[in-house]
């Protein structure tokens, strides 16, 4: 069964507007990974943040995490007309060592002139 | 830099008919896993392949048959179509197990008529 919901399932923005999406799952995590998919393309790492960490950002991508919600969030600021695309989480349970990602549902993310 | 590599691109099967989704990375990356993307479900994990001579079941693995006799590559076979499996489907890479980012193919976009 799909492990996460993503929420918006959909985002329009205008550029140089931040666009936050959020993320749930259910069960415990080692840890939880953002992905883009552009449109008939493969996805794209974005950033990764660990059970034990709370908020991690990289350039323009500020990532939190809480683990007793069982939720993360995605906030991209000033965005772009180039960040037109579906955004994923991904989260790797915990057990064994082995990646085996299980994706939410994706938020398809507008962003016009 | 060719990163992970799927072919074909497009495939149309009749039912009942079997194929080989050819998946090849040149990053010498230990983890292979094999995806399948169907509308308003994410990503879902078919088989994953932890190094060259072994593999395991994913979420949905009925239908879909994997081998890893080298390093570089990972074939996805399909015994017998059916319409169900009509899906775009996604390998990926990465270096490591748990907590390393995913590198993906542009897909392979498979219809079952």
């Amino acid at each position: 069964s799909q492990q996460g919901e993503e929420d918006p399932q959909a985002l329009s923005i205008q550029e140089g507007e931040n666009a936050t999406m959020n993320c749930s799952y259910k069960t415990s995590i080692n840890n939880l990974q953002w992905y883009r998919q552009n449109s008939g393309r493969g996805l794209v790492h974005l950033i990764l943040i660990r059970s034990n960490e709370r908020e991690k950002h990289s350039g323009r991508l500020r990532v939190t995490l809480d683990t007793s919600k069982k939720s993360s969030s995605l906030l991209i600021t000033a965005s772009r007309a180039a960040d037109t695309a579906s955004y994923f989480c991904a989260t790797d349970g915990v057990g064994g060592t082995a990646s085996k990602l299980t994706f939410g549902t994706g938020t398809r993310l507008q962003v016009t002139l | 830099n060719a990163g992970v590599t799927q072919t074909p691109k497009f495939q149309v099967l009749k039912t009942g008919q079997s194929m080989t989704l050819q998946c090849a990375q040149d990053m010498n990356h230990e983890y292979m896993s094999w995806y399948r993307q169907d509308p308003g479900m994410g990503l879902r994990l078919i088989h994953y392949s932890v190094g060259a001579g072994i593999t395991d079941q994913g979420e949905v693995p009925n239908g879909y048959n994997v081998s890893r006799s080298t390093t570089e590559d990972f074939p996805l076979r399909l015994l017998s179509a059916a319409p169900s499996q009509t899906s775009v489907y996604f390998c990926a890479s990465s270096y490591g197990g748990k907590g390393t980012e995913a590198f993906f193919g542009q897909g392979t976009r498979l219809t079952v008529v």
